[in-house]
């Protein structure tokens, strides 16, 4: 199975500022043969299912702010938030869709500080 | 965008069923990929596995394998999951998560608003 570890585990950020959030994978999510990373990035707020945020690693899905933004290949990606909103309290799951069993980091709670 | 409708809560004893369905409010067997995933109270996200109805492609994790059966109908286009053996462990919400296309290997695009299956003696 392919494990995704994220860091930091909770962050705390000052309104305004940058947020940055890491996630491993434990084998490349790279398609050669595409040159596509499989690699989402989804916010889940309480009491409502995930949104999906980033797909292909750095593709903004429609209709999501452009303060998110998604980089990173092979093993290594970051997901960041450019000037953080009071709206952006969520955790934070980023997902490999390279292989089954399609797994998901443990989460990532990001907080104001 | 389509809505995926998902069934109501559920509450089950242990070592019975359960069965929730995922309704999509539009598009066709053709237009989606089905996956399910699962969220345990305060814990993370872990996927159960998927569907490919227009194949019948089916993938399952492997922790549930023997216990989950994904299934779908083509009209209207509705994916189906079963657990068997409910264990108290088993208590979570269960999202369905639609891939647009017939692929499993996708982002997952359109979510449920999950349901909520209670196991309890």
């Amino acid at each position: 199975d392919i494990v995704m570890t994220q860091s930091p585990d909770s962050l705390a950020v000052s309104l305004g500022e940058r947020a940055t959030i890491n996630c491993k994978s434990s084998q490349s999510v790279l398609y050669i043969s595409n040159n596509k990373n499989y690699l989402g990035w989804y916010q889940q707020k309480p009491g409502q299912p995930p949104k999906l945020l980033i797909y292909w690693a750095s593709i903004r899905e429609s209709g999501v702010p452009d303060r998110f933004s998604g980089s990173g290949s092979e093993t290594d990606f970051t997901l960041t938030i450019s000037s953080l909103q009071a709206e952006d309290v969520a955790v934070y799951y980023c997902q490999q869709y390279s292989d089954t069993p399609i797994t998901f980091g443990q989460g990532t709670r990001l907080e104001i500080k | 965008q389509v809505q995926l409708v998902q069934s109501g809560a559920e509450v089950k004893k242990p070592g019975s069923s359960v069965k929730v369905s995922c309704k999509a409010s539009r598009g066709t067997f053709r237009d989606y990929s089905f996956n399910w995933v699962r969220q345990a109270p305060g814990q993370g996200l872990e996927w159960m596995g998927g569907i490919i109805p227009l194949f019948g492609t089916v993938k399952y994790a492997q922790k549930f394998q023997g216990r989950v059966t994904i299934t779908a109908d083509e009209s209207p286009t509705t994916a189906y999951m079963e657990l068997s053996s409910l264990r108290s462990d088993d208590t979570a919400i269960y999202y369905c998560a639609g891939v647009e296309g017939i692929t499993i290997f996708g982002s997952f695009d359109y979510w449920g608003l999950g349901t909520l299956v209670t196991v309890s003696s």
